[in-house]
Parts: C-alpha cells; structure tokens; sequence
C-alpha cells in the first residue's frame, strides 16, 4: 500500500542525546515536511523539503536538522540544543508545496519523551 | 501573514445531534482551506478542502463546510454525529501562491460524541 512510514513509533531520549526520527513515502511526492504536534497548540512546522538535496526552516527549526538525499526519504534528527523535545512528531508529503493547494498526507507519527 | 483561529477547543455533543466547529482565519490574499481529522495517536487525514468555486464543500464521513469570505470564516457542520466521530479536528490555511511550505494550522477542536 502507498504511504507514508515513521518509525520509531515511540522513542526516548536522554539529556544530551541526538536522535533521529524516520519518515519514508512511496507515494513519489517531491515535497516532504516535518511537523510538532503539543497538546492544546497545533501543528508547527519544522523543515520541509521541495525537492532532493534541498530544504528550508519552518517556523521552529532551532534545535532540528533534516536531510533529503533521497526523494522517499526525509530523517529528522532532533539535536540536544532542543531545550523542550518531547512532543508528538509528524512526517508528511504532498506532490507539490502548499502553496499550489495541493493536499498533504500524514504519517502516523511518531512520539518523543525526555526521560 | 496568515492565521487561523479555533473558536472552540472542546465541543461535546450526544449522537445523532448537529455539530459546527467554527474556524475564522486571517489573510490579505487569497486563500485555500482545509480540515483535518485526527483520532488519537494517529497521523492527519483531509476531510476536505476549498480550492475554488463553489463556497459548500462536502467532504469524506458526511462532513460539509462553508467558505464565507465576507466573514473570513470556514465552519464544519455535520447533521448527524456518531461516537465515531470523536477525533480532534484541525482547520488549516494556506495562502494562494504563497511559499511552499505556508500552511498553518489552527489549534484544534476535540470533538466528544457521547451516547
């Protein structure tokens, strides 16, 4: 079945530690995004990536780093400078950016504590 | 910039009963609108979308909303409820043309159906 897989589904984390979260799609969408989900405040959009090789900051990238190498892939690492990690996080695509109106379809999302 | 606003965080509602969740937004162009329904620990999934054209939309699950551009607003009515329907829903907005990554989220509603 065409989707989008994040993996882990639960992680935790220590002080001090970098992780990585998995998202793959094969639903051949060139655009890919990393969502934080906290209760009580929406959706915040982290990094999203257009194409391969390229990728630009959302409205809360401090602390986050992305990289597409690859059109199915699109990994965040959540770094030690992110003071507040533990969050609910979501990977997501659509075949273009948003700007065109086009739909974005979510992954299940995977959920990061700070033990 | 653009904005959405949630009007209601919490709605309870009996089955069988109508509901509206209320969305206004904020934009001083063009817009495209969506909702979303999430279901606990679970990703996003459209339930609809205004593109253009007609200001009713229907959606998946017996959804409907209303585009009214005079009041800035994009309300989801469902005649009928049903438990199922418990989920938290997310208005969103993206701006016509705008950058690609530029869709915002509202806060969301949780909907409560009880019996």
């Amino acid at each position: 079945d065409g989707g989008i897989t994040q993996s882990p589904k639960y992680l935790f984390r220590k002080e001090g530690q970098n992780v990585t979260l998995s998202c793959e799609q094969n639903l051949n969408h060139d655009a890919m995004y990393w969502y934080r989900q906290d209760p009580g405040q929406g959706l915040r959009l982290i990094y999203y990536s257009q194409i391969v090789n390229d990728f630009q900051k959302g409205d809360i990238a401090e602390g986050y780093s992305v990289s597409r190498e690859k059109k199915e892939s699109f990994p965040l690492t959540v770094t030690s400078a992110q003071k507040n990690p533990t969050a609910f996080y979501l990977c997501a695509s659509s075949t273009r950016g948003t700007g065109t109106g086009n739909t974005i379809y979510f992954g299940e999302g995977s959920w990061l504590t700070v033990v | 910039a653009q904005s959405v606003t949630q009007l209601d965080s919490q709605v309870p509602v009996f089955e069988e009963a109508p509901v509206e969740l209320r969305c206004n937004y904020s934009s001083s162009v063009s817009v495209y609108l969506f909702w979303y329904v999430q279901y606990p620990n679970q990703g996003l999934q459209l339930l609809l979308k205004y593109l253009s054209g007609s200001t009713l939309v229907k959606g998946i699950n017996g959804f409907e909303a209303e585009f009214n551009k005079s009041q800035t607003s994009f309300h989801l009515r469902k005649p009928s409820v049903h438990i199922s329907d418990t989920a938290e829903y997310f208005c969103a907005v993206s701006n016509y043309g705008g950058s690609q990554g530029n869709l915002i989220f509202g806060k969301g509603t949780k909907l409560s159906v009880k019996p």
